[in-house]
């Protein structure tokens, strides 16, 4: 299985609304992070899970609140978000190896608009 | 912040002719990737060049790494339609950790 699997595929939320992204790999990897891409741009971090604890967060609005409730999952908490929050947001996995990650598996993505 | 530039934006070829793709970055990197992206997907890996190589060939793809200019470059061989996608370059630094920063990114539109 060399699957990461992002759900919802689309999401409408309004600003006062909390709603969650999830995302799961089975492929055994430690690292997993969040990137979110405007259109024609390319993917921006936002967080790094390395080994289930959070490594990086690129100066992240606490509005996103990511989790990592096991090495399988990753969630990322959206509340009171923007309507410029609106965006494609990524999940992807890779391995940690002895010289660092290698290459990254990306899942298909959460289209998400802010209204 | 994106390290890694692109060029070109934009490149448009017909159907049997190579593409090739610029990727610049700034810092030392511990490897250099390639990953392509159709409209509104996610990403899928193509290749992966480490620091201490200076070329790599999977299939119809030609990646070569020049360190010290600090600049690889993505050559499509023969190129398809179904080729038709954005290519973006992304860099994992020498001690940037798990971080992967992704380049501008080229549009490259493959005619029939």
């Amino acid at each position: 299985d060399t699957e990461v699997t992002q759900t919802p595929k689309h999401l409408v939320m309004g600003m006062t609304n909390k709603k969650s992204l999830k995302c799961e790999q089975h492929m055994g990897h430690r690292a997993m992070y969040w990137y979110k891409q405007k259109a024609k741009k390319p993917p921006e971090l936002m967080f790094v899970y390395s080994y289930e604890k959070l490594s990086i967060n690129e100066s992240v609005p606490s509005r996103f609140s990511p989790e990592c409730p096991n090495s399988s999952l990753l969630n990322l908490h959206l509340h009171a978000l923007q309507p410029e929050d609106s965006a494609l947001y990524l999940c992807a996995s890779s391995q940690v190896g002895g010289r660092g990650p290698t290459e990254a598996f990306f899942g298909q993505g959460t289209r998400l608009t802010v209204v | 912040s994106q390290q890694g530039e692109e060029d070109p934006q934009a490149l448009s070829i017909q159907e049997g002719e190579n593409a090739t793709m610029n990727c610049s970055y700034k810092t030392s990197i511990n490897n250099l990737q390639w990953y392509r992206q159709n409209s509104g997907r996610g990403l899928v890996h193509l290749i992966l060049i480490r620091s201490n190589e200076r070329e790599k060939h999977s299939g119809r793809l030609r990646v070569t790494l020049d360190t010290s200019k600090k600049s690889s470059s993505l050559l499509i061989t023969a190129s398809r339609a179904a080729d038709t996608a954005s290519y973006f370059c992304a860099t994992r630094g020498e001690t940037s950790g798990s971080r992967l920063t992704f380049g501008e990114g080229t549009q490259l539109t493959v005619n029939p």
